[in-house]
């Protein structure tokens, strides 16, 4: 089985400072863990993933996320919040032998002026 | 043009009609995924297929029917379409099932059950 979660529903935070959006996962196994984005009506788009190893994995737009075992967590942090980083972001976890993602419910990142 | 396209993109239909969305990718991806999406339950998978002919069950397949029959497409129907089903519905498609691949997703369809 395999299971995601996203604590918040939203996040705010003013353009300029540091972010972060939390994901949480439950697998029975190794995970592959993903984030995807998502702007007003349009499709979710891939940013980043971890397969294994290296515990801070680098995306796209300048967003990384940090893998972490012992808290079965994978945030996802930019240095610096942008107004159009503004968007709802979505965790997503695949077990080995799985076809399937899972998705977490999705946070809400507002980021003001 | 390359990618994942669904349509129609806006749809308003009436209870008990049957509706079908359409899913065509050009990558010739072996899995293709259709999922709904609605507020405080994020995306749920309806179906997934790993090849032509080859189909199997989400979390949520009740009312739902899939077929296909080309690699490139992946057409859902909604035999007897009910309020519950008024959602956003978006196709996907990776080229592995297993391991880690990333789903590449379409645009989205916002269907509208009256």
């Amino acid at each position: 089985a395999q299971s995601v979660a996203q604590p918040e529903d939203q996040v705010n935070v003013a353009e300029g400072n540091p972010l972060t959006v939390k994901c949480t996962y439950s697998v029975s196994g190794n995970p592959y863990l993903f984030w995807y984005v998502q702007y007003p009506n349009r499709g979710l788009q891939f940013l980043l993933k971890y397969i294994t190893g290296d515990n801070l994995v680098k995306g796209s737009y300048g967003f990384e996320a940090e893998f972490n075992k012992s808290q079965t967590s994978f945030h996802l942090k930019k240095p610096s919040a942008l107004v159009s980083d503004s968007a709802l972001y979505f965790c997503a976890v695949r077990v080995s032998g799985y076809s399937t993602l899972t998705f977490g419910k999705g946070t809400m990142l507002l980021v003001s002026p | 043009d390359a990618g994942i396209t669904q349509s129609p993109r806006y749809k308003i239909t009436e209870t008990g009609r049957q509706v079908t969305l359409m899913c065509h990718q050009t990558w010739s991806h072996s899995y293709m995924f259709w999922y709904r999406q609605d507020l405080g339950h994020g995306l749920r998978l309806i179906y997934y297929s790993a090849a032509a002919d080859i189909t199997d069950k989400g979390e949520v397949p009740d009312g739902y029917v899939v077929s296909r029959s080309k690699t490139e497409n992946f057409p859902l129907t909604l035999e007897s379409a009910t309020r519950s089903q008024t959602s956003v519905y978006f196709c996907a498609s990776s080229e592995y099932g297993d391991g880690p691949y990333e789903q590449y997703f379409g645009p989205g369809t916002r269907l509208t059950v009256t």
